[in-house]
């Protein structure tokens, strides 16, 4: 079973500039999170996505948002990047149907840096 | 609000010492799921264990073993014989009941473990 694959793996931007991030989720898998990991921060969550619809969100700007279609692939978009947004973004899929209370699996990540 | 507090950053060892990772977590919820992550170098987190709180039976798995404690709101995770590839950095993570209380999970900061041959 293919595991989750995250899109790019690297990404460098300047400050301003805008980036999408993708992620495929094991099949089957409805729920699609988003996390952002730094070394100040700490694995903070992003916002989660099931059946297209977004369940729930974290405590991040609207410059950070998301997308997902009827296959349960995920987009994030981070508008008018900064430099504090510079992390690795990580994305996980489960089932969903029992919440975060279900294991999550997780992407290899996209490191985002802004120069 | 829900808290996870891994006190020990960073843990070093040598080959086949067994080390203990300590995991201290808040809630005010009475059903909730605690899990141990694994993040190796390559930066995927990989699912090691989930225990719901009405179960505080150890559990062993090869050389890992976990043990949760209501009484201490403690679930701390044991390698025994440690070896290099065991080398990464362990998230306890804390999540709500499925209706109510905190949805969202909760990560610690994450301990690094290093594994010296």
């Amino acid at each position: 079973k293919a595991g989750v694959t995250q899109t790019p793996r690297y990404l460098i931007k300047t400050r301003g500039q805008q980036v999408t991030l993708s992620c495929s989720p094991i099949s089957g898998h409805r729920s699609v999170s988003w996390y952002q990991q730094t070394p100040g921060q700490g694995l903070q969550f992003l916002f989660e996505y099931f059946s297209e619809t977004q369940r729930n969100k974290g405590n991040f700007p609207g410059r950070f948002s998301g997308r997902q279609f009827s296959n349960s692939r995920s987009e994030m978009n981070v508008s008018t990047l900064e430099l504090g947004d510079s992390a690795l973004y990580l994305c996980a899929s489960s089932l969903g149907t029992a919440g975060f209370n279900q294991p999550q699996h997780f992407g290899d990540g996209t490191r985002l840096s802004i120069l | 609000a829900q808290k996870v507090t891994q006190a020990q950053t960073e843990i070093s060892v040598v080959e086949k010492e067994d080390v203990t990772l300590d995991c201290v977590y808040e809630t005010r919820d009475t059903t909730y799921y605690l899990f141990w992550y694994k993040q190796p170098p390559s930066g995927e987190l990989v699912f090691l264990i989930r225990r719901n709180s009405f179960d505080e039976q150890n559990e062993i798995s090869g050389r890992y073993s976990w043990n949760f404690q209501k009484s201490t709101s403690s679930f701390n995770f044991t390698i025994t014989a440690s070896q290099v590839v065991d080398s990464a950095v362990y998230f306890c993570a804390l999540s709500g009941p499925l209706s109510g209380g905190s949805y969202i999970p909760t990560f610690g900061r994450g301990t690094s473990l290093i594994v010296h041959p």
